[in-house]
């Protein structure tokens, strides 16, 4: 069984305040670190699809950094906003092309 | 353009009865997967398809479980004897390749075995 492990389970922030999460996965047959954002009675919205060492990606206030041969990446927020409030699911693709979720960070901003 | 559509959004069916779930990729996406989620649990990879065939089934529980994609488009989920353990979220997702493509998914069908 393969483990992709997320941590926090769930998050309650003010609007304003800058967060991150943590998406831990196995550091062998790696091909593909994917996140997702997931807001409630909507379809899984992609994120980023990051593949290098050391690879940032940027997308507005949300950024993601990865780190491949310890197996773990991080989810930043800048400046949280209500709208933000989601479950974020990052899925550990290897080199199978099997794709291994974790059980996501839900994140909720408050007014 | 019209994302990925699941048929039907909701199914409640009853123990041991057989259900299809509908998936309709983006048109032109070649790559289609198949997952389940249940309560609590991250999506939990089924089956995926390139072109018409099953590319990789291992994901798959049990053979009560099947997938089709004929035609290469168009795919249905089929489970057999339902059992009560098979509730949960189906969802499915496209992407152009099944390289290093984003994968878009659809709603999902949320299935209840009573």
């Amino acid at each position: 069984i393969l483990n992709v492990e997320q941590s926090p389970q769930s998050l309650h922030v003010q609007e304003g305040d800058s967060t991150n999460f943590t998406c831990s996965f196995p550091s062998s047959n790696f091909y593909a670190l994917h996140w997702y954002r997931w807001e409630t009675a909507k379809s899984p919205e992609a994120l980023f699809v990051m593949t290098l060492n050391g690879d940032e990606k940027k997308k507005g206030r949300i950024s993601a950094t990865l780190n491949t041969k310890e197996g773990y990446s991080y989810l930043y927020i800048k400046g949280s906003q209500p709208e933000d409030s989601a479950t974020y699911l990052c899925a550990f693709r290897n080199t199978g092309n099997q794709f291994y979720f974790g059980t996501g960070t839900s994140l909720t901003v408050i007014p | 353009g019209a994302g990925v559509s699941q048929t039907p959004s909701n199914k409640v069916t009853e123990k041991g009865k057989y259900v299809e779930l509908r998936c309709d990729p983006i048109s032109g996406h070649t790559a289609l997967y198949w997952y389940r989620q249940s309560l609590g649990q991250g999506p939990e990879f089924l089956i995926y398809f390139q072109g018409t065939g099953a590319a990789d089934d291992s994901g798959l529980p049990n053979d009560r479980f099947f997938a089709v994609r004929p035609e290469g488009s168009v795919s249905t989920l089929k489970i057999q004897r339902t059992e009560r353990g098979d509730s949960a979220v189906y969802l499915c997702a496209s992407s152009f390749l099944a390289g290093n493509n984003e994968q878009f998914f659809g709603p999902g069908t949320r299935l209840t075995v009573l």
